[in-house]
């Protein structure tokens, strides 16, 4: 059973670094989201791709962040010039737009970033 | 826009005790889906159910129950006869519009649950 994978899972960076993450989605799932989550809170929407297509992107999401699918498959998440703010566990989820399962999102286990 | 939100910050019961988490939404569409997501201590969000706004249907899986109430604006998680193994930090959240949305999730601040033996 392949789940949605990340990678890596850790990632210790100097404040002002360029990082990328790395988003496997299940097979089959043509939706693919990114969240960020912080110590204590509920995960917050950043940007999702249906297929190649980037639909939507958060406020949150500023010129210094920027994401791809470009094959439909897998995605990358990039933060450049990286920020203490930027410290957080970025979660990506995938899902299908069809069958039963429609709009039930799985989640990857994420990748913690701490910007020092 | 949409919004979710868990009162409950942190509940701590003694294994079989029962436990009920609220979640309260906030939403202008007609159409929506609610879900619940578990978070144990190894960080990765599982998924436990998901409702649509027309079916308020209350739901049991084994220990896990639903109680979905539009009226209220409510979707609320009973464990029943909790478990060590149930001590995580619960998630419930909310995505708007039909099959043509985004349907990305606006989540609350979550439940942390403690069972202790």
């Amino acid at each position: 059973d392949t789940g949605v994978s990340q990678n890596p899972r850790h990632k210790i960076t100097k404040r002002g670094q360029n990082v990328t993450f790395r988003c496997d989605p299940i097979s089959e799932h043509n939706r693919l989201y990114w969240y960020r989550q912080t110590l204590g809170q509920g995960p917050e929407f950043l940007t999702y791709f249906q297929n190649e297509a980037q639909l939507e992107k958060s406020r949150l999401l500023s010129d210094r962040f920027s994401a791809e699918r470009p094959k439909g498959s897998f995605s990358t998440l990039e933060i450049q010039r990286t920020e203490q703010g930027d410290s957080a566990m970025y979660l990506c989820a995938s899902s299908s737009t069809r069958g039963a399962s429609y709009n039930e999102q799985f989640f990857g286990p994420g990748t913690r970033l701490t910007v020092l | 826009a949409q919004k979710v939100t868990q009162a409950q910050t942190e509940i701590s019961v003694v294994e079989k005790e029962d436990v009920t988490l609220d979640c309260v939404y906030e939403t202008r569409d007609t159409t929506y889906y609610l879900f619940w997501y578990k978070q144990p201590p190894s960080g990765e969000l599982v998924f436990l159910i998901r409702r649509n706004s027309f079916d308020e249907q209350n739901e049991i899986s084994g220990r896990y129950s639903w109680n979905f109430q539009k009226s209220t604006s409510s979707f609320n998680f009973t464990i029943t006869a909790s478990q060590v193994v149930d001590s995580a930090v619960y998630f419930c959240a909310l995505s708007e519009g039909g099959k043509a949305a985004g349907n990305k999730l606006t989540f609350g601040g979550g439940t942390r649950v403690l069972v202790k033996p």
